[in-house]
């Protein structure tokens, strides 16, 4: 059981440029979460997923895009990444089998993400 | 928003001395939970208290939460160096959103 897994593990990119962070989970877990980790500022959701085919905004959706399109890959895209988004990115993953999904969540590992 | 926030935002202690890391919130919620954080690393739960549970044990562990004044504490007992980490509370709104709200954390420095 690997759990929750993210693709890459670090990146470089240079402002304007595109790219797609891959989330996995082999739990068979309904939801899904991304968030992003910056210094002193904690975790803040980006958008989250209930379901396969199913995407709704968090705290900070500006700038980003996702899609669920299998049960458990949940990818977040940067359409044209800019400085702002340098940040460690934590993808999540939680089960509707405790009652109410977000009383366990289980992180991967991180994506960190340099925007020159 | 951040809806929880952790005091202290830094703690240092020694090997074998309790540690206790506070959290305060600002609406109702279902559940209060805590996670951990090793440096360079994804976070990983420890343990959840609902909102009718005044304390809990796990392990080394005890979590209390104190609704009235939207509170809650991680107390660590016999701090060992492995316990170094950040430490972060989330909280479950009771309002239907479905999603968790984090804190800042505290990091937490066990010194052998």
């Amino acid at each position: 059981n690997a759990g929750v897994t993210q693709t890459p593990k670090f990146r470089v990119l240079k402002t304007g440029q595109s790219m797609t962070l891959l989330c996995a989970q082999d739990m068979n877990h309904e939801y899904m979460y991304w968030y992003r980790q910056d210094p002193g500022m904690g975790l803040r959701l980006i958008h989250y997923s209930v379901g396969e085919g199913t995407t709704a905004k968090g705290e900070v959706p500006d700038g980003y895009n996702v899609s669920r399109l299998k049960k458990q890959n949940f990818l977040l895209g940067l359409e044209s990444a800019a400085p702002s988004q340098t940040s460690v990115y934590f993808c999540a993953s939680s089960s509707l089998r405790t009652g109410r999904p977000q009383e366990t969540q289980y992180f991967g590992p991180g994506t960190r993400l340099l925007v020159l | 928003s951040q809806q929880g926030e952790e005091d202290p935002q830094a703690l240092s202690i020694q090997e074998g001395e309790n540690a206790t890391m506070n959290c305060s919130y600002k609406t109702s919620i279902n559940n209060l939970q805590w996670y951990r954080q090793n440096s360079g690393r994804g976070l990983v739960h420890l343990i959840l208290i609902r909102s009718n549970e005044r304390e809990k044990h796990s392990g080394r562990l005890r979590v209390t939460l104190d609704t009235s004044k939207k509170s809650s504490s991680l107390l660590i007992t016999a701090s060992r160096a492995a316990d170094t980490a950040s430490y972060f509370c989330a909280t479950d709104p009771s309002s239907g959103y479905s999603t968790l709200t984090f804190g800042k954390g505290t990091m937490l420095l066990v010194s052998p």
